[in-house]
């Protein structure tokens, strides 16, 4: 398996502007995580999915963010409309179901709003 | 919802020696804790984690260590090599929602 797999990798978008990211979960997973980083704030967990259906949204910072998991295999993060303040590193993790298994991240989508 | 407070921010050793971070948790439900390893520029990484019925594990040059009733666990490197620098980040993990710390940048200067 070639691991979760992100698109883009990076992305630099004008403000005001739709920006879709992508994330393809590691095959058999059923718990997908989509977390942003930044210096100021870390690792922020946004939402999660478990076998397909949004379990937590609660870290969604506002109604211009949205996550779809129509598949097991296929889930978007798009900001609309962006803004400066959401230039960070996207990632997506994906997991078994169960407590405790481990999270696997993929590489991550750099956006830059400018 | 849960809180992780993790400390250092940053920490720099002389190569060999060891290296200890620190984190707290709040919610006593919260029974699995990994640590991730965030090398420059590339994806967090699980490096080694531990259940709330264990006390201790160790991997090698790296244990953890957790106490359930002071809400607090710990990472140690022991004779660290430049190869450990990084940002680690302590996590707690309650209903598969993992809250994580806000990283330790380790540096160990050869």
């Amino acid at each position: 398996d070639a691991g979760v797999i992100q698109s883009p990798r990076h992305e630099v978008t004008e403000m005001g502007q739709e920006v879709t990211l992508r994330c393809k979960p590691i095959s058999g997973h059923n718990s997908l995580f989509w977390y942003r980083q930044t210096m100021m704030r870390g690792l922020e967990l946004l939402i999660y999915f478990n076998n397909n259906v949004p379990i937590d949204d609660s870290g969604m910072p506002e109604d211009r963010f949205s996550a779809k998991m129509p598949n097991a295999s296929f889930s978007t993060l798009k900001i609309q409309p962006s803004e400066p303040r959401d230039s960070a590193v996207y990632f997506c993790a994906s997991s078994f179901s169960q407590q405790g298994a481990e999270a696997f991240f993929g590489q991550g989508t750099r956006l830059t709003v400018v | 919802g849960e809180n992780v407070e993790q400390h250092p921010s940053t920490l720099s050793v002389q190569e060999g020696d060891s290296a200890v971070i620190k984190c707290t948790y709040s919610d006593s439900a919260s029974n699995y804790f990994p640590w991730y390893k965030q090398e420059l520029g590339k994806r967090p990484q699980l490096i080694i984690d531990i259940r709330s019925n264990v006390g201790e594990k160790k991997d090698q040059r790296i244990a953890v260590t957790l106490n359930k009733t002071a809400k607090h666990f710990s990472l140690h490197i022991t004779e660290t090599q430049p190869e450990d620098s990084a940002v680690y980040f302590c996590a707690a993990n309650l209903y598969q929602k993992v809250t994580f710390g806000t990283g330790t940048k380790l540096q160990v200067i050869p």
